[in-house]
């Protein structure tokens, strides 16, 4: 089965930029999604089709992908950032997660 | 303002059956796809299965398939995931989700979570 490997932990102090990459074979031909999930609440999209914004989602989030890697980028994050955030994509029919990323605001 | 509304905590034995619920309100129901998803208390996120309740058309995820079932109602606006025979093992957040077609298949929309606790 199609597997999705993110790092357990991310941590960043403020005013810096954190990155939480997203591993997975052939990820540059599949629409890659990321999601927050802050303690408690239901997911929420933040990024959809590797690099687009929700509405409503502030410009600091941002996607990109290269390679066999997708990567969620928050920059300078606001402690309201701290959460878990996960990939996903849709590998023949089938929805694949990656394990989820805490990120941390020092 | 697009809804999706699921039914409250339960707590079963070994054995029972369960059936939960999804209501989606403000958009056509019949014309979006709804999955579901699993979170065990501490850990991430699991695909269990889509449905497109316009025709009932069903699709699992396979470390799912048999385990559960995913069903809809038209005429309520509501999906349902259903158990025939709980296990420990199937304690859990249950999370359902609307497939946004103009999102690249994103989940855009999700319920608020539906705990499901069993134990003898």
């Amino acid at each position: 089965s199609y597997e999705l490997t993110q790092p357990l932990s991310v941590s960043v102090s403020l005013g810096q930029t954190a990155r939480i990459t997203c591993e997975g074979y052939n990820i540059g031909s599949k629409n890659v999604h990321w999601y927050q999930q802050k303690a408690g609440q239901a997911p929420l999209l933040v990024i959809y089709w590797d690099t687009y914004r929700p509405s409503g989602i502030p410009a600091r989030f941002s996607g990109s992908k290269s390679g066999n890697t997708a990567t969620l980028t928050v920059s300078r994050p606001q402690a309201g950032d701290e959460a878990d955030y996960y990939c996903q994509l849709w590998d023949t029919s089938t929805g694949v997660f990656g394990g989820g990323t805490k990120l941390t605001v020092l | 303002e697009v809804q999706l509304v699921q039914s409250g905590a339960e707590v079963k034995k070994p054995g029972e059956s369960l059936r939960i619920s999804c209501k989606v309100s403000g958009y056509n129901f019949t014309t979006s796809w709804v999955g579901w998803v699993r979170q065990v208390p501490g850990k991430g996120l699991e695909y269990l299965g889509i449905i497109y309740p316009g025709d009932s058309e069903t699709t699992y995820s396979p470390s799912f398939q048999g385990q559960v079932t995913i069903s809809a109602d038209k005429s309520t606006g509501t999906t349902y995931l259903q158990w025939s025979s709980l296990r420990a093992s199937d304690t859990a957040i249950y999370f359902c989700a609307r497939r946004n077609t103009f999102l690249a298949l994103a989940f855009d929309r999700w319920g608020q979570g539906t705990l499901v606790i069993v134990s003898s």
